[in-house]
Formats: structure tokens, sequence, C-alpha cells
């Protein structure tokens, strides 16, 4: 079965923290996604990887960077954490090509900001 | 842009009702549409997917077919269960199937 497994559930952390949300996948998938989910607006796209050591930026990359030194893992990095930035993260990912697009998402990571 | 608009929930139905989630989807390009569903405490997972025009999804009773005429993609399922309360989200593919591009999300509970 795919996996897409997130590190934390769940993480509490104060204003000016550095943060760090890794994501593994297990299914060889070149591109792997960072999305930030919240009411009423859906999915945002933060930032996109399609390689090792590549990255794209997405719909909402302000304050956030990423890390991609391994095909199997993606990390988000909140350089300093803000209260805007609590929210629900979920990692994605899918293989190279056309294909249909399809995304599989981990569990999601929880951020209180506080 | 690319864009995708569903319908605003929440939404509330007894058990057995019939139920339509309507989404539409900017007219650029030729996109696949998805139909992703997020339970409680879970991420999202695909329900259902239509990669060209007239294509019908279909999974778990719940169908959609891709309407190029009226660019939608309304989720549909005749006999809805408690199990179905989630989080629904419309998505379509942009240029080169790179990136997905999500509706808001729409809420169902289904109650006993």
């Amino acid at each position: 079965d795919v996996k897409v497994t997130q590190s934390s559930r769940y993480l509490v952390k104060r204003t000016g923290e550095k943060v760090f949300l890794e994501c593994v996948q297990d299914m060889d998938h070149e591109n792997m996604f960072w999305y930030r989910q919240d009411p009423g607006l859906g999915l945002r796209l933060i930032y996109f990887s399609y390689d090792v050591k590549m990255k794209e930026k997405g719909d909402i990359p302000e304050g956030y960077s990423v890390s991609r030194e391994k095909k199997e893992r993606f990390s988000l990095i909140l350089e300093s954490a803000s209260t805007n930035q609590t929210s629900m993260y979920l990692c994605a990912s899918r293989p190279q090509g056309p294909g249909t697009g399809e995304l599989f998402f981990g569990e999601g990571s929880r951020l209180t900001v506080l | 842009g690319n864009s995708v608009t569903q319908m605003e929930g929440p939404v509330t139905l007894s058990e057995e009702a019939f139920l339509t989630i309507n989404c539409t989807y900017t007219a650029t390009g030729y996109p696949s549409l998805f139909w992703y569903v997020q339970y409680p405490g879970e991420g999202l997972q695909l329900l259902l997917k239509a990669t060209k025009a007239d294509d019908k999804g279909s999974n778990k009773g719940f169908e959609a077919t891709y309407r190029k005429e009226t660019t939608s993609f309304h989720l549909e399922k005749g006999s809805v269960q408690v199990s179905d309360s989630a989080v629904y989200f419309c998505a379509r593919t942009n240029f080169g199937n790179e990136k997905l591009t999500f509706g808001t999300g729409t809420r169902l509970t289904i109650i006993p």
C-alpha cells in the first residue's frame, strides 16, 4: 500500500520558534508537496519538489522554506513561527510523468503557534 | 487562472437521503478532475476521478461525471450513510498535471 508518513500529528510551538515538519514516502515518488488546510480556504500549495534538491514555490510560500535532501523525505521549515501559521499541514506525493495527477496524502500535522 | 468552485457547506442530511455536492472548474486546458474525501482526524484520500470529458468516476456508491459543456463535476450518491460524514474536496489538475488546485471543501454530516 502507498504510504506517506508525517512525523508529528500535533505540535504546539511559541511565536518565533523554528519549526520542522517532516514527511516521508515509501513509494519512490519523484514529486512531493506541502499544502496547508484552513477552514473556508481549502488546501493551498506552499511548496513542491519534483526531484532531490529541487523545489518550486507554490501559491503561499512566504514564511516557509523546504528541504529535499533525499528522494523519500520532504521537510517544511518555518524559520520563525507566527500565530497566522497555525494550521493543518498536509504532505502529498505522486510519481513523475503526466499520469492522472492523483496525489497521495499523509494524515496531516496540526500546528498551533502560541 | 485555474480554479475550482464548490458548494459551500456545511451540508446536513438524513441517512438514506440523496446527495449532490456541486463543483465547477475554470475551462482552461484539459484538466483531470477529482473528488477527495477527508474523514475526521485523517488526511485526504482519493474518492474518484475522471480524466476526460464525459468520463464518469465512481466509488463507494458515489458518482461524478466530467461535463465539459457546463464545466462541472458534481458529486452524487443515491443513499447516504452515517459513515459518509466527512469533508469533500473537488480538485483539478493544472497544465502538465504538475499540481492540483482544490476547492474550499464541503463538510457533510449524515444523521441517523
